[in-house]
């Protein structure tokens, strides 16, 4: 059964800094791996699709990576701004399942 | 313009009584999710449709009873509401189940509590 799990559970870091969110799932048979961000009280909102036969995917100072073989995945979030403050989600898609892992929680602190 | 659109979002109800939380996607998008996010803000999956079918149903109650009219619309209805029904529900939808490209959009989310 494919497990997600992610890491650390909260960071907090101060405005500028880069930092890397880490996922990792325990069956390495997935479609794609999908980074989501969730605003308190908010929906989910889409960030960044990887597909199992790529390496990383960027969205301007986002840049997720993808390593099926270790079952890994990595978002590395470039200059950091309190904007960015939210959870963080990572879910693989597996057997026709989307499963979630229990995000991260980043505080960027002015 | 909502892609995918959950209505109500706040619900509150008390206990022994049935609601349905209705979803609405206009991404033409042929499958289709029902969510539920704990306390812990982990989000499990419930049911999935593709074209009207169900194809995913994860050892939920039998008081949880999705519906799909057509392809754009899955809704939800709980009956017999307990006090372990209050999360947040949430509905989302891809262009199909399992596709490399495939890409999950979610709507806002249905807070539900049981008092």
């Amino acid at each position: 059964k494919q497990e997600v799990t992610q890491i650390p559970a909260a960071l907090s870091v101060p405005e500028g800094e880069n930092l890397v969110l880490n996922c990792s799932f325990t069956d390495s048979a997935i479609y794609n791996l999908q980074w989501f961000r969730q605003d308190p009280g908010k929906g989910l909102t889409s960030l960044l699709l990887i597909q199992s036969s790529q390496r990383e995917q960027t969205s301007g100072r986002l840049n997720a990576s993808l390593d099926k073989s270790s079952g890994r995945s990595t978002l590395y979030i470039a200059a950091s701004q309190p904007g960015d403050s939210a959870t963080y989600l990572c879910a693989v898609r597996s057997q026709g399942n989307l499963i979630f892992g229990k995000g991260t929680k980043l505080s960027v602190k002015p | 313009d909502t892609a995918v659109s959950q209505t109500p979002k706040y619900l509150v109800t008390q206990m022994g009584n049935d609601k349905s939380i209705k979803c609405e996607q206009n991404l033409g998008h042929d499958t289709m999710y029902w969510y539920k996010q704990d306390s812990k803000k982990f989000l499990k999956i419930m049911f999935s449709y593709n074209n009207k079918e169900l194809i995913i149903n994860e050892t939920v109650p039998n008081r949880f009873s999705p519906k799909s009219p057509d392809k754009a619309h899955l809704n939800l209805h709980i009956n017999s509401l307990e006090l372990g029904d209050s999360a947040v529900y949430f509905c989302a939808s891809s262009q199909d189940w399992r596709g490399i490209n495939t890409e999950a959009f979610f709507g806002q989310g249905t807070r539900l509590t049981v008092v």
